[in-house]
């Protein structure tokens, strides 16, 4: 089985950065996906990460760590559009399937 | 490319009332998925197909839920009879299917469901 966790709430200043943790247990891992989502709206994929590392697109960062079941999603130059949640998700091998968290809801202040 | 399609995008229905939810996946996309969210549990997987063929129905709730996709470019999930704790919204996602690791699921806007 699956455990993902994920800060339930977090609050942000427009113009600053802000990191979103994800921490995760997984039987076979297979790569980790971040998805944005507004009220109301569907998912929309944000980020892909299966090697350790950064994977940079943007204002918007993936960071991987496989060996401490660990990432994050790095949001910098923050607007008032990037108001919503983030839900990190987990592919296991020989599954495609996504498990996702219950997601970061972001909110961001002027 | 028009995206994922669901219809009807809102569904109120009575205890009781089967209640039928549509998807129409991007065209070339060789898997489907059926999601659920709600407060509670979050976003949860139903169902998956792959060529129309069902791969993984470990998380329907029970035999009042069925999923069926008899074509490439169709699938439902019908809910008979419907339960007020049915209420959520059901998302149907595709994806390519090329490569295990790396495919990226695109989200339909969601059908919101509301059992009285």
């Amino acid at each position: 089985g699956q455990n993902i966790d994920q800060p339930t709430e977090m609050t942000a200043t427009e113009g600053a950065i802000v990191q979103i943790n994800c921490t995760y247990q997984t039987s076979g891992f297979n790569g980790l996906f971040w998805y944005q989502q507004h009220a109301g709206e569907a998912p929309t994929f944000l980020s892909y990460n299966v090697l350790d590392g950064l994977e940079e697109k943007g204002r918007f960062s993936s960071f991987l760590s496989r060996s401490k079941g660990y990432s994050y999603l790095l949001l910098k130059e923050l607007q008032m559009k990037d108001s919503a949640s983030y839900l990190c998700a987990v592919k296991d091998t020989g599954r495609r399937a996504l498990t996702f968290g219950s997601g970061t809801r972001l909110q961001v202040q002027p | 490319d028009a995206g994922v399609i669901q219809s009807p995008r809102h569904e109120v229905t009575e205890m009781g009332q089967e209640v039928t939810l549509r998807c129409k996946p991007i065209s070339g996309h060789d898997y489907l998925f059926w999601y659920r969210q709600t407060m509670m549990r979050g976003l949860e997987l139903l169902i998956y197909f792959n060529n129309n063929v069902p791969i993984d129905d470990s998380g329907m709730p029970e035999d009042r839920f069925s999923a069926k996709m008899p074509n490439a470019s169709f699938s439902t999930l019908k809910i008979q009879p419907s339960e007020p704790r049915d209420s959520a919204v059901y998302f149907c996602a595709s994806s390519p299917g090329r490569d295990p690791g790396s495919d990226i699921q695109y989200f339909g806007a969601g059908t919101r469901l509301s059992v009285l």
